[in-house]
């Protein structure tokens, strides 16, 4: 089945405690994408990569850091995460660049930083 | 700067009635637009995508319209079921930025029996 996967599913840690949230797709996508969600803003993307070794940042990148070594993998990491971190985080890919194609999206990760 | 905003912001209707849901942008060059629909605490999913040649494009009880000349998007639900409620995302994307996408707040649409 293709899909997008992200784990964990849901997340609570403490100020300043090193997480990182994995994402992988089974697609053979060259495009992803970290978004996260929060009440009233809508999604905002926070880093995304054209292909492998190829990342750029987003609209609200700061506090997040992103790597792609591999083609189905883009994780997400919070080297020091803070309380307002605390967010609904979504993956997603697609074929070549967003505009090209549908994105598929991730069940979503839930994230709380006390 | 890129912008898209989408009103009303939440709709209540009976189920069976139809509705549309509104999506104006900003974005330039323009490349495609793009709706979804996305259930309480999931990913979204795509229901309709179109590009500037396209002026309407329908998936099921969706119908997506487009014009762009005046920048404008309407998402049309027909004879609404309970399984509509959801919110409704407009996402524009501009051709000289292949990365990036501009997204819309949302409308939520509540469908009561």
């Amino acid at each position: 089945e293709a899909q997008v996967t992200q784990n964990p599913r849901y997340l609570i840690t403490v100020t300043g405690k090193k997480l990182t949230v994995t994402c992988s797709q089974n697609m053979n996508h060259e495009y992803m994408s970290w978004y996260r969600q929060d009440p009233g803003l809508g999604l905002r993307q926070i880093y995304y990569s054209m292909n492998v070794e190829v990342t750029d940042k987003g609209d609200v990148p700061e506090g997040y850091k992103v790597s792609r070594k591999e083609k189905r993998n883009f994780p997400l990491i919070l080297e020091s995460p803070s309380p307002n971190q605390t967010s609904l985080y979504f993956c997603a890919s697609s074929p070549r660049e967003s505009w090209r194609g549908e994105q598929y999206f991730g069940p979503g990760t839930r994230l709380t930083v006390t | 700067k890129n912008q898209v905003e989408q009103s009303p912001q939440s709709l209540i209707i009976l189920e069976g009635k139809n509705c549309t849901l509104q999506c104006n942008y900003t974005v330039s060059p323009f490349s495609n637009l793009r709706w979804y629909k996305q259930d309480t605490g999931r990913g979204p999913v795509s229901l309709t995508i179109m590009t500037f040649s396209e002026n309407t494009k329908s998936n099921g009880r969706y119908t997506a319209t487009l014009d762009a000349d005046t920048k404008q998007s309407s998402l049309h639900i027909t004879a609404s079921q309970l399984s509509d409620s959801a919110s409704y995302i407009c996402v524009v994307s501009a051709s000289t930025n292949a990365g990036k996408s501009t997204f819309g707040d949302g409308t939520t649409l509540t469908v009561k029996p």
